[in-house]
């Protein structure tokens, strides 16, 4: 069955490189995305890769996939106080464009 | 992107009764979604909304618990029915649009 798994907990000093890491298993998966969800607050996209790339790289972050693995990660360069939340993988399936979350790693990060 | 408002933002709600959830986006879409997410956890699709059709309910959603209205391509309604505490939950719209965008979110209470 579909399935997204992360870590639940990153902690990191402000100032150093952040690696979030996620896993699937449904092979179909089209696009992969990464999420951040701050207290109290809705979903806001961060990025996402088709599932035809290795990398994809947006100002601070770089996403990576490795589709023989199933597996894809979230690096946030330079990390900063206000990059502290909860952050979400998730696959999008096939033509139905429904999401399958994993649940979500929160990152702290310390002064 | 597609920018997604949600009324109303948060609610209080006594058991037995139900809250009506509007999305509305600022551009035409087809595919509009409606998530939960219960306290502390991650989201569940519990089902898809396409303008012209029934809702396309995931397992373990019913309509007569959920019914779904999406009378045009910028609008939808999700009610939550009959509610009890276990209803308590973040309730989140979400649009395809290249890429999945998502409401603030509807933070729901039921006492």
């Amino acid at each position: 069955g579909e399935d997204v798994e992360q870590s639940l907990f990153l902690s990191v000093r402000e100032g150093d490189s952040s690696v979030i890491n996620c896993t699937y298993t449904d092979s179909s998966s089209t696009y992969l995305y990464w999420y951040k969800q701050e207290p109290g607050a809705g979903l806001q996209l961060l990025t996402y890769i088709f599932s035809n790339m290795d990398m994809k790289q947006d100002q601070r972050l770089t996403v990576l996939l490795n589709k023989k693995d199933k597996h894809l990660s979230l690096r946030i360069a330079d990390t900063q106080t206000g990059d502290s939340a909860i952050y979400f993988c998730a696959e999008s399936m096939g033509s139905s464009y429904k999401l399958i979350f994993g649940s979500g790693t929160r990152l702290l990060v310390r002064p | 992107s597609a920018v997604i408002s949600q009324k109303p933002s948060r609610d209080i709600c006594q058991r037995g009764t139900s809250l009506t959830i509007q999305c509305q986006v600022d551009s035409q879409v087809t595919m509009m979604f409606w998530y939960r997410q219960q306290p502390g956890q991650s989201l569940t699709l519990i089902a898809t909304a396409n303008q012209g059709s029934e809702a396309t309910y995931e397992s373990g959603f019913v309509i007569d618990k959920f019914p779904i209205s999406r009378p045009n391509l910028t609008f939808s309604t999700l009610t939550v029915s009959n509610m009890s505490p276990e209803d308590s939950s973040i309730y989140l719209c979400s649009v395809e649009g290249g890429a999945q965008y998502f409401g603030p979110g509807t933070r729901l209470t039921v006492l």
